[in-house]
């Protein structure tokens, strides 16, 4: 079975930090991505990589960055944290495309 | 502009009754589409999938029928469970430099009456 490992279950932090949120997986896959899922607005995507040190814009990247330095772990960057990135990030992965995604089990962040 | 619409936030249905869960889509380039199930504080997790080649794929209480001309596909459970309530989201890929995306449906929340 594949595992997506995400860092934190919960997070609270202040605005205007600067949040690392990691997520690693052990199945050797190309591709992975940040989603930010609110009610109401389903999962939007913030970054994926389909290669290590590789990255793409998403639907919502403005605020965050990425890295992917090695091939299992793409990390999310807020820069300086404002409360309307108060959400669940969910970090996936998948082998190649036309596959299914694999969720972790996601970061509650609240940003005060 | 939302290419993949699920029209309804919300449905409730009786234990032992069929769910449909419905979803749209608007760009006539997909060719591969996926049901998730996200329950509360966990990460959504594949249910089952279709290639644009196929107008139903079945995987046990699971059925997805893909009406192209209509753009349109539905997920059927059957006999729905009180452990099938949970958030469903439909989601959609492109083939070419677009397939590394998946869209995603804003969602439908089933609740499933015992």
């Amino acid at each position: 079975d594949v595992k997506v490992t995400q860092s934190s279950r919960y997070l609270v932090k202040r605005t205007g930090e600067k949040v690392f949120l990691e997520c690693v997986q052990d199945m050797d896959h190309e591709n992975m991505f940040w989603y930010r899922q609110d009610p109401g607005l389903g999962l939007r995507l913030i970054y994926f990589s389909y290669d290590v040190k590789m990255k793409e814009k998403g639907d919502i990247p403005e605020g965050y960055s990425v890295s992917r330095e090695k091939k299992e772990r793409f990390s999310l960057i807020l820069e300086s944290a404002s409360t309307n990135q108060t959400s669940m990030y969910l970090c996936a992965t998948r082998r190649t495309t036309n596959e299914k995604l694999f969720f972790g089990s996601g970061t509650q962040l609240s940003v005060l | 502009d939302q290419q993949v619409k699920q029209n309804s936030p919300s449905l409730s249905v009786q234990e032992g009754r069929i769910s449909i869960l419905n979803c749209d889509y608007t760009n006539s380039m997909f060719d591969y589409f996926l049901w998730y199930k996200k329950y509360p504080a966990e990460g959504p997790t594949f249910l089952i999938s279709i290639s644009s080649i196929k107008d139903k794929n079945e995987d046990g209480r699971f059925t997805v029928f893909l009406n192209k001309s209509a753009k349109h596909l539905s997920l059927h459970i059957v006999p729905s469970q009180p452990g099938d309530s949970a958030v469903y989201f439909c989601a959609a890929s492109a083939p070419g430099a677009g397939s590394y995306q998946l869209t995603f449906g804003k969602g439908t929340k089933l609740s499933v009456i015992p």
